[in-house]
């Protein structure tokens, strides 16, 4: 079955340490994003990438860093510079930039 | 301000009602989407829109270029219409949606 996985469902974070959520698609896109989910806010964009090994900031990177070293595999690191880190996180991919996305189902990360 | 607007916020119906989703925005858009996110979290894209009507099963979405206005219909909904609906609009060259809050829709039996 094709189609986009994240990892872990729930993820803890203790003060001070880097978590790095998972992203994976097998639907051959080259284009991958990564969103970050509040209570009360829309989606917003943290990083995107077009093609493998090239990524750009979104409007919330700050705290944030990401690779695309293969097209499969979009990794998102949640650094200890992002203070307020908990959010649920979401990751989309899609065929080229302005095609229809395709959504991850989540990783919700949690600050102990 | 966010670009994108929804209402209402929230929003329960009895089953078999007819429920409208409003959103508007306040820039040209080359596309307006709109997306459903279950209870648990994942987001499924139902529509894409640049102009007039679509149409799939008891889903309608419409948008008015002129007015910058998008509405979801459902049709004889059900309880398991029970979601957020989301509206997003294309942000630019980089493809990247910008998202309104969401309408979360309850439907009662």
């Amino acid at each position: 079955d094709g189609g986009i996985t994240q990892s872990p469902k729930y993820l803890f974070r203790k003060e001070g340490q880097n978590v790095t959520l998972s992203c994976e698609q097998n639907l051959n896109h080259d284009a991958m994003y990564w969103y970050r989910q509040d209570p009360g806010q829309g989606l917003r964009l943290i990083y995107y990438s077009q093609i493998v090994n090239d990524f750009q900031k979104g409007d919330i990177a700050e705290g944030y860093s990401v690779s695309r070293e293969k097209k499969e595999s979009f990794p998102l690191t949640v650094t200890s510079a992002q203070k307020n880190p908990t959010a649920f996180y979401l990751c989309a991919s899609a065929r080229g930039l302005q095609e229809t996305q395709y959504f991850g189902p989540g990783t919700r990360l949690l600050v102990l | 301000k966010n670009e994108v607007e929804q209402s209402p916020q929230n929003l329960t119906a009895q089953e078999g009602e007819f429920i409208t989703i409003n959103c508007s925005y306040s820039v040209g858009i080359s596309a307006l989407h709109w997306l459903q996110q279950h209870p648990g979290g994942g987001i499924v894209s139902l529509f894409m829109l640049s102009s007039g009507k679509k149409k799939h099963g008891r889903l309608i979405a419409t948008i008015n270029i002129q007015e910058k206005h998008s509405s979801l219909h459902i049709t004889a909904s059900h309880p398991r219409d029970s979601a957020v609906y989301i509206c997003a609009r294309r942000g630019g060259s980089q493809g990247n949606l910008i998202f309104g809050k969401g309408t979360k829709l309850s439907v009662k039996p």
